[in-house]
């Protein structure tokens, strides 16, 4: 993989549906991995910055994996609520201040 | 509270027009960057900056300049504005590697 892929592209659940998302990366020369959540008309915001293999991180109801060997995370949302709508980034940092990034999973949670 | 602050969050410009697009953080951090959004395109890096004065391209430069004057303020300017480049921008700022990036509101600018 020689960019950041994330799927599903977007996503349609019922509010206390639990749901996750991929993101697959380059498994060499592996610094950190950002998720970040963007709500509409709002800037985009850290939920986590993940550095080592087998790191798992929680906050509230979201949590994250990281595999580096095998290159990919998973961002887990635990009895979604419609606040939860958003966009949700994830970016391989290069470890030379650049940030790439994957084009996102699209999160709509209904009432 | 962090901020980065975009001058403007809607922009109307026309085509062969000179733009200037300003950022500004409080966190005093060496880096900053622009980014722009495109539907199914994901955030795509035109420029950062790592000090003042101080310049990196990106990964889509073309048509794109920048000036760090300061540490604190961050400027795209688009030197003769195409309809290609409508867009949103957005700008942020980092302490360096492994650490997270704050963002600005975003810049949706229409060229006409």
């Amino acid at each position: 993989i020689l960019n950041v892929e994330q799927s599903p592209q977007s996503l349609h659940v019922q509010e206390g549906d639990s749901t996750n998302f991929t993101c697959s990366f380059p498994s060499s020369n592996f610094y950190a991995l950002h998720w970040y959540r963007w709500e509409t008309a709002k800037s985009p915001e850290a939920l986590f910055v993940m550095t080592l293999n087998g790191d798992e991180k929680k906050k509230g109801r979201i949590s994250a994996t990281l595999n580096t060997k095998e290159g990919y995370s998973y961002l887990y949302i635990k009895g979604s609520q419609p606040e939860d709508s958003a966009t949700y980034l994830c970016a391989r940092d290069t470890g030379f201040q650049k940030l790439v990034f994957g084009t996102g999973t699209r999160l709509l949670v209904s009432p | 509270d962090v901020k980065v602050t975009q001058s403007s969050r809607y922009l109307v410009k026309r085509t062969g027009e000179k733009v200037f697009l300003e950022c500004v953080q409080d966190m005093d951090h060496e880096n900053m960057f622009w980014y722009r959004q495109d539907p199914g395109l994901g955030l795509r890096l035109i420029y950062f900056s790592y000090d003042v004065k101080m310049k990196e391209k990106g990964d889509i430069p073309e048509g794109y300049s920048v000036s760090r004057e300061k540490k604190e303020r961050f400027s795209l300017i688009l030197e003769s504005a195409s309809t290609n480049q409508t867009s949103m921008y957005l700008c942020a700022s980092r302490t360096g590697a492994n650490t997270e990036a704050f963002f600005g509101q975003g810049t949706r600018l229409t060229v006409v």
